[in-house]
């Protein structure tokens, strides 16, 4: 079956550091995968997302950046966090016509 | 390009009420369309998905949702609301490049005993 690991699931970071969120896929090649942002009392905006090994779309600029090194592996970076960058960050893969989530990651910058 | 608007951000009801959580879309090709719900620091879980046939779609946990294509709305259901059903949901849409959901900004559901 497939799964999808996200990690880690809190991060508290002060302003101006890096930062490296992981998601891996499990059980599945080739997926799109997705990164998305929530924000408090906001829905959920897209980030990133991923039809390939280093096939990068930007759906919003920003501080933010993604990378795909591998088939099923998605990171989501940044070389100077800002206040702004807190939220809910998920990690999402499609297969046909449904994505399923990573469990998130709370960032907390500080 | 596509757009979901979930009208209401908070809904309370009582336990064993009616659960009415509206979404209207916009779509320029035929939509899919999703309930998923997030229960507190977790990722989210889809309910149930409209992707052609039967407009009517039942999901998981008793909620079910109608695809209305002459009012783009795709509001989701519950004849009977639980306290475990307390969390956000949130409508999406499917299109675009890549395949992409787009999301509502949520509605968060409060069940009151």
């Amino acid at each position: 079956s497939q799964t999808i690991h996200q990690w880690p699931a809190t991060l508290v970071q002060p302003v101006g550091s890096p930062l490296s969120l992981e998601c891996t896929v499990e059980g599945t090649s080739n997926p799109n995968l997705y990164w998305y942002r929530q924000a408090a009392g906001r829905g959920l905006q897209l980030l990133f997302y991923s039809v390939g090994i280093g096939q990068i779309s930007s759906e919003v600029p920003q501080n933010l950046s993604a990378s795909r090194p591998q088939d099923r592996q998605f990171i989501l970076s940044s070389k100077k966090l800002l206040l702004s960058d807190s939220g809910f960050y998920l990690c999402a893969w499609k297969m046909n016509t449904e994505a399923f989530f990573g469990q998130g990651t709370r960032l907390t910058v500080v | 390009a596509q757009s979901v608007t979930q009208l209401g951000s908070h809904v309370s009801v009582s336990e064993g009420a009616l659960v009415l959580l509206r979404c209207n879309y916009s779509s320029s090709v035929p939509p899919y369309l999703f309930w998923y719900v997030q229960y507190p620091n977790q990722g989210l879980q889809l309910l149930l998905k409209y992707t052609t046939g039967a407009t009517l779609v039942k999901g998981i946990n008793g909620f079910e949702a109608e695809f209305k294509k002459s009012e783009t709305s795709f509001h989701l259901t519950k004849p009977s609301a639980h306290m475990s059903d307390a969390a956000e949901y949130f409508c999406a849409v499917r299109g675009g490049g890549g395949n992409k959901l787009t999301f509502g900004t949520g509605t968060q559901l409060k069940v009151e005993l």
